[in-house]
């Protein structure tokens, strides 16, 4: 079955950047689903941060998209995620999910990873 | 688009029929999905389209509405169904979620 897991550091300073891999198993990268990054602060609800297809289109929250940029690597079967500039309010946990098409439910979730933003 | 959700907390008993409703700023068509979630776990799909039930989900989970209101309705609670329940519209690709139902017990 469809396997995601999320790896990155645990830990940011503010001010740098956070950087996230998507590891992605059962499944082919390639085959035409969008890949997803998605957020929730501890205790509060979900934030979708943006999607990125195989061909490496990406489009992003618009409240975030000055910050945000995702790539992939279909060799590798993984996509990434990165934000500039990190503050407190960054901190959550950070899930990566697939969804079939561009207009369509987040069907397979990681188990998501919790990213501290702390000096 | 604002996705809102009424109650955000509900207290229910084994048994119960719980009803969770789910609205939109706009119209979103039947571009509405619902998910479970539990603390510490990512959210799980259980509705799609507004009443798809995916695959593997029990059928006293559905899923109603159209155009701005939607709702979710478990038949009869069952000691695994008390979790937090989010709306999520898909109608264009900036995608937003409501703000979640908590479902404790009574």
């Amino acid at each position: 079955q469809v396997q995601l897991q999320e790896s990155g550091p645990g830990l940011v300073k503010p001010s740098e950047t956070l950087s996230l891999t998507c590891a992605v198993s059962g499944f082919s990268i390639s085959s035409g689903s969008y890949w997803a990054w998605i957020r929730q602060p501890p205790g509060k609800g979900l934030e979708w941060i943006g999607s990125i297809y195989s061909s490496g289109t990406a489009y992003y929250n618009s409240s975030l998209e000055n910050r945000v940029s995702m790539s992939i690597d279909t060799s590798k079967s993984q996509f990434s995620l990165s934000l500039t500039s990190v503050a407190a309010a960054d901190t959550a946990i950070y899930f990566c999910s697939r969804h079939p098409h561009r207009i369509s439910a987040h069907v397979n979730w990681g188990q998501g990873t919790l990213v501290t933003v702390s000096s | 688009i604002q996705m809102t959700q009424s109650p955000s907390t509900l207290p229910a008993s084994i048994g119960d029929r719980v009803t969770i409703t789910c609205r939109a700023s706009q119209n979103i068509g039947r571009w509405l999905a619902w998910y479970q979630q539990k603390p510490g776990k990512a959210p799980k799909l259980l509705i799609y389209d507004a009443s798809s039930l995916e695959s593997g989900v029990p059928s006293r989970f559905s899923g109603s509405g159209s155009g701005t209101d939607f709702t979710l309705t478990i038949s009869s609670l069952q000691p695994d169904d008390f979790a937090s329940y989010y709306c999520q519209q898909y109608n264009t690709y900036s995608v937003t979620f409501g703000p979640g139902t908590k479902v404790h017990v009574k």
